[in-house]
């Protein structure tokens, strides 16, 4: 079973400062079929970026992704106040057949 | 494309609840949907998905028989039918769309409350 590691738990930052968020696959994975969600409170989650690179549609251009093989991040190249909120990862996998990320917390600083 | 959750509520361990989705927006019956849970305070958790012709239902391994996904093409409708609940059953489920390529999950329902307590 492919597990999902998320890291930091929580990442405290300022507006205007780039975020790095990571994902890391207990085994090499096809970025095809990695996913980045982002959830505010009382909202059901976004997704943001697809296929490990690809912004979504409405997605502003300062969320982008990368990675392969076990490492994928997540950048958000200038924060904005509404970016404080969480973000998951997501995996299109075998057993079970998705698999989320424990989520990451972005916090103002 | 818009999805509707319905049918959450307060129920005792051991009971019974079906939750539905109304789907809109989209032409339903193309798609895969799939239900993910998130508890309180916690992260989200795959529970089920259902492919467009029904041919194709899996389940996450916790739920050990315990949950059935459905769908009605004809009313654009998923359902959820959850049995013997538990306390840790708990959770926000919302219903989404599985993008062509089942890959990730491209719109959310708002999500239905799911309170299992005595």
């Amino acid at each position: 079973e492919i597990v999902l590691t998320q890291s930091p738990g929580t990442l405290s930052l300022s507006p205007g400062e780039r975020a790095t968020l990571s994902c890391r696959a207990s085994q090499s994975v096809s970025s095809s079929y990695l996913a980045w969600y982002q959830q505010k409170p009382g909202q059901a989650p976004r997704l943001l970026i697809y296929a490990a690179s690809s912004r979504a549609t409405g997605i502003p251009d300062r969320f982008s992704g990368s990675g392969s093989g076990t490492d994928f991040t997540l950048t958000i190249s200038r924060l904005e106040p509404e970016d404080f909120v969480v973000y998951y990862c997501q995996l299109y996998g075998s057993s079970p057949l998705y698999i989320f990320g424990q989520g990451t917390k972005l916090e103002i600083k | 494309v818009q999805l509707v959750e319905s049918g959450g509520g307060l129920v005792k361990p051991g009971g019974s609840l079906r939750l539905s989705c109304a789907a809109s927006g989209f032409n339903f019956g193309t798609y895969t949907m799939i239900w993910v849970r998130q508890a309180p305070g916690q992260g989200l958790e795959w529970v089920s998905s259902i492919s467009s012709s029904t041919a194709d239902i899996y389940y996450a391994d916790s739920l050990k028989g315990r949950f059935t996904i459905s769908r009605d093409n004809t009313k654009n409708s998923l359902y959820l039918q959850m049995t013997s609940l538990k306390v840790e059953d708990t959770a926000v489920y919302y219903c989404a769309r599985v993008d062509l390529w089942l890959v990730h999950f491209d719109y959310w329902g708002q999500g239905a409350l799911v309170t299992v307590s005595s």
